[in-house]
């Protein structure tokens, strides 16, 4: 059983580039959401989405798109990237039975 | 939506118990308290959960007072490999409750030798 899977689990970007992290779970969890960690912090909610084709917004919303197209899936788009959105992003979900939330390894994002 | 508050930072020696309070004086009814250990270039973990009084399980105990507005989650006899951000969080689990999940800004939990 996989989990949450992020991908890719590095990258590293110029200012003004593009680029979507997928996140996928094999668990048929409704809720999905997507965090950001900068270093020394604590998570931070970018987007999150309650089921297939519904997303909204977090606390940090600013800069990300995303969508949620199938239910297993949740992709997180950065349309102009920049040096603030240096980070690690945490792709996790929600088991409606238990309220367990099952993150995935991360991503390591570099905005140079 | 619950706005939690601990500890920053909380050092501790092995073999010792840890207790780390958490504060969240505006859980609502539905809301339920789950703390989170996160290892560092790792993705949190569930550690436990509970509503009310007291939970236990292999790892840890949750204890919650009756009018919910703190927990404290306790770490018997605390090894090296229990140096981890400690995270309580705070909203609905089941169902349709609770899509929006704020983490507070965690514990920092050091064991030293």
């Amino acid at each position: 059983n996989a989990g949450v899977t992020q991908t890719p689990k590095f990258r590293v970007l110029k200012t003004g580039q593009s680029m979507t992290l997928l996140c996928a779970q094999d668990m048929n969890h409704e809720y999905m959401y997507w965090y950001r960690q900068d270093p020394g912090m604590g998570l931070r909610l970018i987007h999150y989405s309650v089921g297939e084709g519904t997303t909204a917004k977090g606390e940090v919303p600013d800069g990300y798109n995303v969508s949620r197209l199938k239910k297993q899936n949740f992709l997180l788009g950065l349309e102009s990237a920049a040096p603030s959105q240096t980070s690690v992003y945490f792709c996790a979900s929600k088991s409606s039975g238990t309220g367990e939330l099952f993150f995935g390894e991360g991503s390591r994002l570099t905005v140079l | 939506l619950a706005k939690t508050t601990q500890p920053i930072s909380m050092d501790s020696y092995e073999g010792q118990e840890v207790n780390i309070t958490c504060s969240h004086n505006n859980i609502a009814t539905n809301d339920y308290i789950t703390w989170y250990q996160q290892f560092p270039s790792q993705g949190p973990r569930f550690i436990i959960q509970g509503y009310k009084t007291k939970v236990t399980n292999e790892v840890a105990s949750l204890f919650i007072p009756a009018d919910r507005k703190s927990s404290t989650l306790s770490l018997p006899r605390v090894s090296l490999s229990d140096t981890a951000v400690y995270y309580c969080l705070v909203g609905g689990v089941f169902g349709n409750q609770g899509g929006k999940l704020i983490f507070g800004q965690g514990t920092e939990l050091s064991v030293k030798p």
